[in-house]
């Protein structure tokens, strides 16, 4: 399986764009780019997802570099409710989704 | 959105005795459904993949006559802790997912302390 690399932790200040950076230099041509996160005592929650085009959602954007190996997750507004553990993962379908360590996002009020 | 459900959120039980965790998808048929255990301050873990009226395919070092799984139906997998220990005191979290979907919804999980 094709890994990923985030940084441990990052800070943003309340209600400022955040930046989640995740290098996978290994994907394929058939993974897909997932991102979960995960509040404290919490089950983890979708966010995003893309194989090659930039997306966008509710909750977030999701840029994939033109070589895909590496990607970053836009909170265009963070909010204190946005802090959690942030989780990258590279996927060919819809299984056995393999959890690497993620960032730790702190938001400062 | 699709909503998975966990029961219980938490328990507590005895050394040697059995627990069982249930997990339901709400509002859709998971054709697939996963379930991870998840120590503190670390990441999920995947112990199994079940899919409906199948026998759940276990990852490599988890006992599958421990840990219990029957996915009887398209909305509900239980996962059962036989003869639980101390050192299976954990995070239980459970996942759906649905026919052309392309992603997990997560139940809340259940937290499992052995005494």
């Amino acid at each position: 399986d094709a890994k990923t690399t985030q940084p441990n932790s990052m800070e943003s200040n309340e209600e400022e764009p955040v930046h989640l950076p995740c290098n996978h230099s290994t994907i394929s041509g058939t993974d897909y780019i997932h991102w979960y996160r995960q509040l404290p005592s919490q089950g983890p929650e979708y966010v995003i997802h893309g194989l090659t085009s930039n997306v966008n959602n509710r909750m977030a954007s999701l840029a994939i570099a033109e070589d895909r190996k590496s990607s970053t997750l836009i909170l265009h507004r963070a909010t204190l409710r946005d802090a959690a553990v942030y989780y990258c993962i590279l996927n060919p379908s819809n299984y056995q989704l393999i959890w690497g360590a993620g960032t730790k996002l702190i938001i400062k009020p | 959105g699709a909503v998975v459900s966990q029961h219980p959120s938490w328990v507590i039980c005895k050394s040697g005795t059995s627990v069982k965790i249930e997990c339901r998808s709400l509002d859709f048929q998971a054709t697939t459904m996963f379930w991870y255990r998840q120590f503190p301050k670390q990441s999920l873990m995947l112990m199994a993949t079940s899919n409906e009226g199948s026998k759940a395919t276990y990852e490599q070092g988890v006992e599958k006559d421990k840990f219990l799984i029957n996915h009887a139906s398209l909305t509900l997998s239980t996962l059962t802790v036989t003869s639980a220990h101390p050192e299976d005191s954990s995070f239980y979290i459970c996942s759906a997912s649905a026919a052309g979907v392309l992603w997990q919804y997560f139940g809340p999980g259940t937290r499992l302390t052995v005494t």
